[in-house]
């Protein structure tokens, strides 16, 4: 299986500020068919897994211009340009290039 | 929009069967491979296998066999059922659609709390 990691698995931010998540693989995302399946989800307290962004770096609609998805082969990384309150959340990265897809172990973002 | 809802026995005894079912609304069951996910207590996210009204289905292969997904038509919505669970199966499960173009899981249910304990 492909193992998912993360960096940081905690990250206290300032609000207004920037953030950034690393994910890395155990091999190569980049599928046969050339595109890369890396995903992002959020998941706020008490609530299901919201996706964010897929295929690497497509925003799920709805989602505001400040996520970012970015990366190639097997390192990848979310950016939140200006941390809002309402980003306080777990964020898992995700790979669906081979089956079984894996998911990284969380980022725990909060406010400082 | 697309509504998924998860629904289980909440409380199992070690050795037995578990049986949990999503039901869907505001999409067709045959159109896609529907999903599920668990989170065991203040753990990350696990993909458990997929199903397609078709019959066929993957499973990861930690199930060791123990599982078995279906889809129910008339109904609209998928099972899963896994048996002889053990205090490991404790979880939060989840079930979610895969959207092939993209790979990825697109719509998920508010999930359903499953605890193994005698």
């Amino acid at each position: 299986d492909v193992v998912m990691t993360q960096s940081p698995l905690s990250l206290p931010v300032t609000l207004g500020q920037p953030a950034s998540i690393s994910c890395k693989s155990s091999q190569s995302l980049v599928h046969s068919d050339g595109n890369i399946y890396l995903n992002w989800f959020q998941q706020r307290p008490g609530q299901s897994p919201r996706r964010l962004i897929y295929k690497l770096s497509t925003r799920d609609s709805g989602v505001p211009d400040r996520f970012s998805g970015s990366g190639s082969g097997t390192d990848f990384t979310l950016k939140i340009s200006r941390v809002e309150a309402e980003d306080v959340a777990v964020y898992y990265c995700m790979q669906g290039t081979h089956w079984p897809f894996t998911f990284g172990p969380g980022t725990k973002v909060d406010i400082k | 929009q697309v509504y998924l809802q998860e629904s289980g026995p909440g409380l199992v005894k070690p050795s037995e069967t578990l049986t949990l079912t999503c039901a869907v609304t505001g999409a067709s069951i045959t159109r896609y491979y529907w999903n599920w996910i668990r989170q065991p207590p203040d753990k990350g996210l696990e993909w458990i296998g997929y199903t397609h009204y078709t019959g066929q289905s993957n499973y990861n292969p930690f199930l060791r066999g123990r599982g078995t997904m279906s889809v129910n038509t008339s109904k609209n919505q998928f099972s899963l059922t896994l048996r002889s669970v053990t205090a490991a199966d404790t979880a939060l499960y989840y079930c979610a659609r895969y959207n092939g173009d993209y790979r990825s899981f697109d719509f998920w249910g508010q999930g359903t709390m499953v605890t193994v304990s005698s």
